[in-house]
């Protein structure tokens, strides 16, 4: 199996640029979460789908943050507009048959905003 | 939502040493996970354990949900240890399930 797979590795962008994150997750995983890393505040989940259903939100951190999954392979997070407070490491993870499935992580997206 | 702290937050030991880290959550779990984050960014899964104990070669890990909380021990380190350690717990409950939430992790290095 090839794992989570994020795109891009690495992304750089001026603020208030639209930037769109890729996620694909192992196949026949029906849950996937979106996950954020700062030195900061640490890991922060923003978002989680189970059968390409968004379940819960709460943790996306504005209205500039949108995520969709319009199928069981594919997922987006998108941040229009950009702004630096944005910088951080994005996390893509999924986990099978069950929410509280072992959950394994993409190697993430590396997000700078100048 | 549940609070998560780990201890200790950072951690230095010679290379063979033995060392136990801690997590305790501040509600009722049904799901406890411990995580490798490598020196290269990746987050490596190494137990789905809401109770009990399991052991992985040179690593185990034991949680005791009535008291809240979990260890996960590391034998005869390598260098290759080196990284920070997350546990991450979550719940699930009638009306619906929380994502995990991560403890700020323990910070290990081993030297050679």
């Amino acid at each position: 199996d090839a794992g989570v797979i994020q795109s891009p590795r690495h992304e750089v962008t001026e603020m208030g640029q639209e930037v769109t994150l890729r996620c694909k997750p192992i196949s026949g995983h029906d849950y996937l979460f979106w996950y954020r890393q700062t030195m900061m505040r640490g890991l922060e989940l923003l978002i989680y789908f189970n059968n390409n259903v968004p379940i819960d939100d709460s943790g996306m951190p504005e209205d500039r943050f949108s995520a969709k999954m319009p199928n069981a392979s594919f997922s987006t997070l998108k941040i229009q507009p950009s702004e630096p407070r944005d910088s951080a490491v994005y996390f893509c993870a999924s986990s099978s048959g069950t929410w509280a499935g072992k959950l394994f992580f993409g190697s993430g997206t590396q997000l700078s905003v100048l | 939502g549940i609070q998560v702290e780990q201890s200790p937050p950072d951690l230095i030991l010679q290379e063979g040493a033995n060392s136990t880290l801690r997590c305790n959550f501040s509600d009722s779990v049904n799901n406890l996970q411990w995580f490798h984050q490598n020196p290269w960014g990746q987050l490596i899964n190494l137990f789905y354990i809401p109770s009990g104990t399991k052991q992985n070669g040179r690593l185990s890990a034991t949680t005791v949900a009535t008291e809240r909380y979990s260890l996960l021990y590391i034998s005869s380190s390598q260098t290759t240890d080196s990284g920070v350690y997350f546990c991450a717990v979550g719940r699930y409950s009638g009306g619906g399930a929380d994502g995990l939430t991560f403890g700020k992790g323990t910070h290990l290095i081993i030297q050679p």
